[in-house]
Protein backbone atom coordinates (compact mmCIF):
# COMPACT_ATOMS: atom_id res chain seq x y z
CA UNK A 1 0.00 0.00 0.00
CA UNK A 2 1.44 3.77 -0.57
CA UNK A 3 0.93 5.50 2.59
CA UNK A 4 3.36 8.28 1.64
CA UNK A 5 2.64 10.76 -1.25
CA UNK A 6 5.01 11.89 -3.92
CA UNK A 7 4.63 13.87 -6.93
CA UNK A 8 4.71 11.69 -9.86
CA UNK A 9 7.68 14.11 -11.30
CA UNK A 10 10.00 16.69 -11.39
CA UNK A 11 12.17 18.05 -14.31
CA UNK A 12 15.10 20.46 -14.53
CA UNK A 13 17.62 21.39 -16.86
CA UNK A 14 21.16 20.41 -16.36
CA UNK A 15 22.76 22.27 -13.40
CA UNK A 16 19.41 23.52 -12.02
CA UNK A 17 18.15 22.43 -8.47
CA UNK A 18 14.87 20.18 -8.75
CA UNK A 19 13.18 19.03 -5.13
CA UNK A 20 11.02 16.66 -4.71
CA UNK A 21 7.82 16.30 -1.23
CA UNK A 22 7.53 12.97 0.50
CA UNK A 23 3.97 13.74 2.39
CA UNK A 24 3.25 11.22 5.52
CA UNK A 25 0.56 11.45 7.98
CA UNK A 26 0.90 11.42 11.79
CA UNK A 27 1.24 7.96 12.29
CA UNK A 28 4.56 8.13 9.95
CA UNK A 29 6.74 10.88 9.74
CA UNK A 30 4.65 13.20 11.57
CA UNK A 31 5.48 10.47 14.60
CA UNK A 32 8.63 11.21 14.29
CA UNK A 33 9.92 8.38 11.99
CA UNK A 34 12.64 8.93 10.36
CA UNK A 35 12.31 9.00 6.24
CA UNK A 36 14.83 7.31 4.01
CA UNK A 37 15.46 7.81 0.42
CA UNK A 38 16.07 5.21 -2.82
CA UNK A 39 17.06 5.80 -6.48
CA UNK A 40 16.11 3.35 -8.51
CA UNK A 41 17.22 2.75 -12.70
CA UNK A 42 15.47 0.27 -14.44
CA UNK A 43 17.31 -3.36 -14.07
CA UNK A 44 18.65 -2.52 -11.14
CA UNK A 45 18.80 -2.71 -7.85
CA UNK A 46 17.82 0.32 -5.50
CA UNK A 47 20.77 2.26 -4.40
CA UNK A 48 20.23 4.18 -0.44
CA UNK A 49 20.59 7.50 -1.17
CA UNK A 50 19.70 9.32 2.32
CA UNK A 51 18.97 7.32 5.57
CA UNK A 52 17.88 9.47 8.97
CA UNK A 53 16.45 12.21 7.17
CA UNK A 54 19.68 13.85 6.22
CA UNK A 55 22.33 11.29 6.33
CA UNK A 56 24.27 10.32 3.04
CA UNK A 57 26.11 6.87 2.43
CA UNK A 58 29.74 6.86 1.83
CA UNK A 59 29.61 7.16 -2.03
CA UNK A 60 26.63 9.68 -3.10
CA UNK A 61 27.30 12.85 -3.50
CA UNK A 62 26.83 15.78 -1.85
CA UNK A 63 24.62 17.17 -4.97
CA UNK A 64 21.95 15.03 -3.28
CA UNK A 65 20.08 16.55 0.40
CA UNK A 66 17.52 15.50 2.48
CA UNK A 67 15.51 17.27 5.18
CA UNK A 68 12.66 16.40 7.39
CA UNK A 69 9.82 19.14 9.19
CA UNK A 70 6.53 17.89 10.58
CA UNK A 71 5.06 15.05 8.77
CA UNK A 72 6.65 15.93 5.51
CA UNK A 73 10.55 15.47 3.85
CA UNK A 74 11.92 16.53 0.89
CA UNK A 75 14.94 15.12 -1.15
CA UNK A 76 16.78 18.25 -3.64
CA UNK A 77 19.23 17.71 -6.27
CA UNK A 78 21.65 20.26 -6.77
CA UNK A 79 23.83 20.80 -10.02
CA UNK A 80 21.34 18.44 -11.60
CA UNK A 81 22.79 16.24 -13.91
CA UNK A 82 22.14 13.66 -16.66
CA UNK A 83 22.73 10.42 -14.90
CA UNK A 84 20.10 11.75 -12.13
CA UNK A 85 17.04 10.39 -13.90
CA UNK A 86 15.42 7.88 -12.14
CA UNK A 87 13.00 7.41 -10.03
CA UNK A 88 13.24 8.43 -6.27
CA UNK A 89 11.43 6.70 -3.25
CA UNK A 90 11.12 8.00 -0.13
CA UNK A 91 10.42 5.06 2.84
CA UNK A 92 9.61 5.57 6.71
CA UNK A 93 7.26 3.32 9.33
CA UNK A 94 4.05 4.01 9.97
CA UNK A 95 2.99 3.03 13.87
CA UNK A 96 -0.90 2.27 13.19
CA UNK A 97 -0.12 0.06 10.23
CA UNK A 98 3.07 -1.46 12.48
CA UNK A 99 4.72 -1.61 8.68
CA UNK A 100 7.49 0.31 6.55
CA UNK A 101 5.59 2.62 3.77
CA UNK A 102 7.02 4.04 1.14
CA UNK A 103 6.34 6.64 -1.45
CA UNK A 104 4.87 6.04 -5.06
CA UNK A 105 8.17 7.65 -6.19
CA UNK A 106 9.25 10.51 -8.21
CA UNK A 107 10.64 10.07 -11.85
CA UNK A 108 13.26 13.05 -12.32
CA UNK A 109 13.53 14.20 -15.64
CA UNK A 110 16.67 16.05 -16.87
CA UNK A 111 15.51 18.64 -19.80
CA UNK B 1 30.70 -6.30 0.48
CA UNK B 2 27.13 -7.42 1.23
CA UNK B 3 25.41 -8.48 -2.34
CA UNK B 4 22.13 -10.07 -2.70
CA UNK B 5 20.77 -12.07 -5.82
CA UNK B 6 16.71 -12.84 -6.26
CA UNK B 7 15.87 -16.18 -8.24
CA UNK B 8 12.95 -18.28 -8.65
CA UNK B 9 10.26 -18.74 -11.62
CA UNK B 10 9.67 -15.22 -13.54
CA UNK B 11 5.86 -17.01 -14.22
CA UNK B 12 3.55 -18.31 -11.30
CA UNK B 13 0.12 -19.17 -12.33
CA UNK B 14 -3.38 -17.92 -10.30
CA UNK B 15 -4.00 -19.77 -6.79
CA UNK B 16 -0.66 -21.30 -6.87
CA UNK B 17 2.44 -20.42 -4.41
CA UNK B 18 5.11 -17.57 -5.64
CA UNK B 19 8.30 -19.40 -4.49
CA UNK B 20 11.68 -17.13 -4.43
CA UNK B 21 14.91 -17.25 -3.03
CA UNK B 22 17.71 -14.74 -2.30
CA UNK B 23 20.99 -15.54 -1.84
CA UNK B 24 23.48 -13.22 -0.03
CA UNK B 25 27.17 -13.17 -0.52
CA UNK B 26 29.63 -10.98 0.83
CA UNK B 27 28.76 -12.19 4.28
CA UNK B 28 26.60 -13.88 7.15
CA UNK B 29 22.65 -13.82 7.02
CA UNK B 30 22.61 -14.98 10.62
CA UNK B 31 24.73 -12.28 11.54
CA UNK B 32 23.63 -10.99 14.78
CA UNK B 33 21.17 -8.14 14.69
CA UNK B 34 20.65 -8.34 11.19
CA UNK B 35 16.91 -8.72 9.45
CA UNK B 36 16.17 -9.45 5.71
CA UNK B 37 13.09 -8.28 3.65
CA UNK B 38 11.71 -8.78 0.83
CA UNK B 39 10.32 -6.13 -0.87
CA UNK B 40 7.79 -5.64 -3.80
CA UNK B 41 7.57 -2.85 -7.00
CA UNK B 42 4.03 -3.41 -8.48
CA UNK B 43 3.40 -1.99 -11.88
CA UNK B 44 1.67 1.77 -11.68
CA UNK B 45 2.50 1.42 -7.90
CA UNK B 46 4.80 2.37 -5.26
CA UNK B 47 7.03 0.08 -3.57
CA UNK B 48 5.19 -2.45 -0.71
CA UNK B 49 7.50 -3.93 1.79
CA UNK B 50 6.39 -7.81 2.29
CA UNK B 51 7.93 -9.00 5.45
CA UNK B 52 11.67 -9.93 7.46
CA UNK B 53 12.96 -12.48 8.98
CA UNK B 54 16.02 -12.00 11.47
CA UNK B 55 18.72 -14.36 12.35
CA UNK B 56 16.59 -15.93 14.86
CA UNK B 57 14.10 -16.88 12.73
CA UNK B 58 11.60 -14.32 14.07
CA UNK B 59 9.78 -13.11 11.52
CA UNK B 60 6.88 -10.00 11.13
CA UNK B 61 4.79 -9.60 8.01
CA UNK B 62 3.52 -6.28 6.18
CA UNK B 63 -0.66 -6.73 7.90
CA UNK B 64 -1.92 -6.36 4.30
CA UNK B 65 -0.48 -9.91 2.83
CA UNK B 66 -0.04 -11.55 6.42
CA UNK B 67 -2.10 -14.14 5.56
CA UNK B 68 -0.32 -15.54 2.58
CA UNK B 69 3.06 -14.68 3.56
CA UNK B 70 5.82 -16.87 4.52
CA UNK B 71 9.64 -16.03 4.64
CA UNK B 72 12.80 -17.97 6.08
CA UNK B 73 15.62 -18.51 5.96
CA UNK B 74 18.31 -21.24 5.40
CA UNK B 75 21.37 -20.23 7.27
CA UNK B 76 23.56 -23.23 5.76
CA UNK B 77 23.20 -21.91 2.49
CA UNK B 78 23.27 -18.45 3.27
CA UNK B 79 19.58 -17.55 1.69
CA UNK B 80 16.36 -16.58 2.89
CA UNK B 81 12.70 -17.39 1.00
CA UNK B 82 9.43 -16.10 0.45
CA UNK B 83 6.28 -18.11 -0.41
CA UNK B 84 3.37 -15.92 -1.52
CA UNK B 85 0.34 -18.16 -1.38
CA UNK B 86 -3.22 -17.96 -3.54
CA UNK B 87 -1.74 -15.66 -5.86
CA UNK B 88 -3.55 -13.32 -8.35
CA UNK B 89 -2.63 -10.63 -11.08
CA UNK B 90 -2.30 -8.38 -8.05
CA UNK B 91 0.60 -10.11 -7.46
CA UNK B 92 2.66 -9.30 -10.50
CA UNK B 93 5.41 -6.75 -9.89
CA UNK B 94 9.19 -6.86 -9.81
CA UNK B 95 10.52 -8.40 -6.23
CA UNK B 96 13.64 -7.58 -4.20
CA UNK B 97 15.65 -8.64 -1.38
CA UNK B 98 17.33 -6.27 0.96
CA UNK B 99 18.84 -5.97 4.48
CA UNK B 100 17.10 -3.90 7.12
CA UNK B 101 19.61 -1.87 8.91
CA UNK B 102 19.15 -0.94 12.21
CA UNK B 103 15.90 -2.05 11.48
CA UNK B 104 15.08 1.18 9.61
CA UNK B 105 16.22 1.50 6.25
CA UNK B 106 17.26 -0.96 3.23
CA UNK B 107 20.94 -1.22 2.33
CA UNK B 108 21.56 -3.23 -0.10
CA UNK B 109 19.40 -4.49 -2.27
CA UNK B 110 18.82 -7.27 -4.72
CA UNK B 111 18.70 -6.25 -8.12
CA UNK B 112 15.07 -7.51 -8.31
CA UNK B 113 13.54 -10.38 -10.22
CA UNK B 114 10.35 -9.96 -12.14
CA UNK B 115 7.41 -11.98 -11.38
CA UNK B 116 4.14 -12.24 -13.65
CA UNK B 117 0.99 -14.02 -12.43
CA UNK B 118 -0.81 -15.34 -15.00
CA UNK B 119 -2.33 -18.67 -16.98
Amino acid sequence: QTLLTQPPSVSGAPGQRVTMSCNGTTSSIGAGFDVHWYQHFPGAAPRLLIYRNSNRPSGVPDRFSGSRSGSSASLAITGLQAEDEAHYYCQSYDDSLSSYVFGPGTEVTVL
Amino acid sequence: QVQLQESGPGLVKPTETLSLICTVSGGSISSGGTFWSWIRLRPGKGLEWIGYVYHSGTTKYNPSLKSRVTISMDTSKNQLSLDLKSVTDADTALYFCARDVEHTWFDPWGQGIKVIVSS
